[in-house]
């Protein structure tokens, strides 16, 4: 098993330039998760989903779009990208039982930096 | 507004020493108590989790203490080495309303010299 990969391991963007994260699971976990991490912050939830089809907003989903046509993909868009989304954005995803809830499984991670 | 809030930012320890991070939360839905270990390029994995049934649970040198009166929870790296020195998330998650979204602490970074 690969568990979650994420691509691309970096990227370095222009102010105004669009990009998609790629996500991937092959846990056939039903949540799947984005983050993005800043020194201090912690890791803040942009967006997640529960579900094939069907995503919901996080703490801080302001400037980015998801969406999870498959259930082991969930893709995370930046329309016109800021400095303000310099991150590290991290990929998570999770199964769920009944009423109880599992770990995490994250990704290794991908470097943005806007320009 | 924090919901779990996280202690201390940065911990310097010796070889050997006990190092102690502790977390607060408010809300008591919370039923599922995770600590994350992230090593610096990673992405962060899961280190040893708690339920609020009880109150101690240990697993070799890591230790997470819950009390469940105070809404506190705290881990315990016995005998740290200094490939302990990595970053520490607390976090905490409920299934109330059906959302199992965890809430995280800040993190800790935890330095353990030779």
């Amino acid at each position: 098993n690969a568990g979650v990969t994420q691509t691309p391991k970096f990227r370095v963007l222009k102010t105004g330039q669009s990009m998609t994260l790629l996500c991937a699971q092959d846990m056939n976990h039903e949540y799947m998760y984005w983050y993005r991490q800043d020194p201090g912050m912690g890791l803040r939830l942009i967006h997640y989903s529960v579900g094939e089809g069907t995503t919901a907003k996080g703490e801080v989903p302001d400037g980015y779009n998801v969406s999870r046509l498959k259930k082991q993909n969930f893709l995370l868009g930046l329309e016109s990208a800021a400095p303000s989304q310099t991150s590290v954005y991290f990929c998570a995803s999770s199964h769920i039982a009944g009423q109880v809830s599992y770990e995490q499984y994250f990704g290794p991670g991908t470097r943005l930096t806007v320009t | 507004q924090q919901q779990v809030k996280q202690s201390p930012q940065s911990l310097i320890v010796q070889k050997g020493g006990i190092s102690i991070i502790n977390c607060a939360y408010e809300n008591t839905a919370f039923d599922y108590f995770p600590w994350y270990q992230q090593f610096p390029g990673k992405g962060p994995a899961l280190l040893i989790a708690i339920r609020p049934d009880v109150s101690e649970k240990k697993e070799g040198r890591f230790t997470i203490s819950f009390n469940k009166s105070a809404k506190q929870f705290s881990l315990h790296i016995m005998d740290s080495q200094p490939g302990d020195s990595a970053t520490y998330f607390c976090a905490a998650t409920t299934a109330s309303g059906g959302s199992y979204i965890p809430t995280f602490g800040r993190g800790t970074s935890l330095i353990v010299h030779p």
